[in-house]
């Protein structure tokens, strides 16, 4: 079992591009979550799925994030035209039900 | 809904000493809870899960106390070393799959 696996470790973007993140959840976890990490906000909820279905992205910037679960193997998060307050570390984790959260290394993102 | 008010965001400390970080939830109905370690350029790692049901829980140089009258949850280090040096998150459950985070504690640990 090689965990959460996310990808790419580190991004460097522009300002205004776009970022793409990956994550490969534990398989058979039926649950996979978004956060995100930075020294002044913590650890903050973006959103998760439940069997692939989107249940809850209260956390989700309304504007230029979105994140899709196109198949149990993995999930990606978008965001478009980045801006520099995009920068931070970006965590997946996943879970079975009333169990712990699996996290991945995480994605920093730098945006320029 | 749900949230979690996690203190102090900083805490320092000398080997030896004692370190206590305290979160405080607002939902009676969370009836499980967890501590994640998270050491620098490392991810989260589970310290330990606990249930309402058990208000002490011992763990490898720690202790985790929760009082659910007062809906707060400690993790005690008994003997820091400087190897406990890391950010510690709680996190408060009510069923189902989302759980919600308290804000971090950096730690620092001196010899």
């Amino acid at each position: 079992n090689a965990g959460v696996i996310q990808t790419p470790r580190h991004k460097v973007t522009g300002k205004g591009q776009e970022a793409t993140l990956w994550c490969e959840p534990i398989s058979g976890h039926s649950a996979v979550f978004w956060y995100r990490q930075t020294i002044v906000q913590g650890l903050e909820f973006l959103t998760y799925f439940r069997n692939q279905a989107p249940i809850d992205d209260s956390g989700m910037p309304k504007e230029r994030f979105s994140a899709q679960m196109p198949n149990q193997s993995h999930s990606t998060l978008k965001i478009q035209s980045t801006q520099p307050q995009d920068s931070a570390v970006y965590l997946c984790a996943s879970s079975f039900p009333n169990e712990r959260l699996f996290f991945g290394h995480g994605t920093k993102l730098s945006v320029l | 809904g749900e949230q979690v008010e996690q203190r102090p965001p900083h805490l320092s400390v000398r080997e030896g000493d004692s370190a206590v970080i305290t979160c405080t939830y607002t939902d009676p109905n969370s009836y499980y809870f967890f501590w994640y370690k998270q050491e620098p350029g490392a991810s989260l790692q589970l310290l330990m899960k606990v249930f309402s049901s058990t208000e002490i829980n011992e763990g490898q140089g720690f202790t985790v106390l929760l009082n659910k009258k007062d809906k707060r949850l400690s993790l005690n280090l008994t003997a820091a070393h400087p190897g406990d040096s890391a950010a510690y998150f709680c996190a408060a459950g009510t069923g189902g799959y989302k759980v919600v985070f308290g804000s971090g504690t950096r730690l620092l640990v001196s010899p």
